[in-house]
């Protein structure tokens, strides 16, 4: 699988939208990308994913880039319960590719 | 659904003694998958079944370790002798088929502490 970089942090003001970038330069073209959070003291959540087109749903939107090089999730309006670890992974979907974790955003959103 | 359903949610117990963790994946969900989280290691996947068998095991840290899943609706993580190193949140995670398109569903998780 490819490797993802994301920045440790961010900082988002509430009701605001939030933008967390990912880079993932040496994606395959048969690797989606897939954005998990991870609320405090709770199992991470599936958010979205997606092979080439932009993807919404009611918790987020993700923007791939043209050369899928990098992927952009947003919040649209982040609210407090969205403070969270947010992670970026990169997978294709052939079985025997597991998901695993490590590094992540940590987003907190302030009031 | 109640989604992926994990017992005990939180376990202390003393080095040396057994413990059993348990699962119950969603209903229909083929694969299952066990990760334990640390502050030091942060997530990291043991084992997963496919249909019910172990398909790769290679994650378990050692022997004291085994997972079984006996039939479609439950699994159990168990560790023996237990020490304190593997005082971790274990957390068990179900998919409808082993490509994951869909996504992972995880449980609340078990707070293991040894003492």
């Amino acid at each position: 699988d490819a490797k993802t970089t994301q920045p440790p942090s961010m900082d988002c003001a509430e009701g605001r939208a939030a933008n967390l970038p990912c880079n993932h330069s040496t994606i395959s073209g048969n690797e989606y990308v897939y954005w998990y959070r991870q609320i405090h003291s709770q199992g991470p959540q599936y958010i979205i994913h997606g092979l080439k087109n932009n993807e919404t749903n009611e918790m987020a939107s993700l923007i791939i880039t043209e050369d899928r090089k990098s992927s952009t999730l947003i919040l649209p309006h982040a609210t407090l319960r969205d403070t969270a670890v947010y992670y970026c992974r990169v997978m294709n979907n052939n079985a025997g590719n597991m998901l695993t974790f490590g590094g992540g955003t940590r987003l907190m959103v302030k009031p | 659904d109640a989604g992926v359903i994990q017992s005990p949610r939180h376990e202390v117990t003393e080095m040396g003694q057994e413990v059993t963790l348990r699962c119950k994946p969603i209903s229909g969900h083929n694969s299952l998958f066990w990760y334990r989280q640390t502050m030091m290691r942060g997530l990291e996947l043991l084992i997963y079944f496919n249909n019910n068998v172990p398909i790769d095991d290679s994650g378990m840290p050692e022997d004291r370790f085994s997972a079984k899943m006996p039939n479609a609706s439950f699994s159990t993580l168990k560790i023996q002798p237990s020490e304190p190193r593997d005082s971790a949140v274990y957390f068990c995670a179900s998919s409808p088929s082993l490509t994951g398109v869909t996504g992972y569903t995880f449980g609340s998780g078990t707070r293991l502490t040894v003492v």
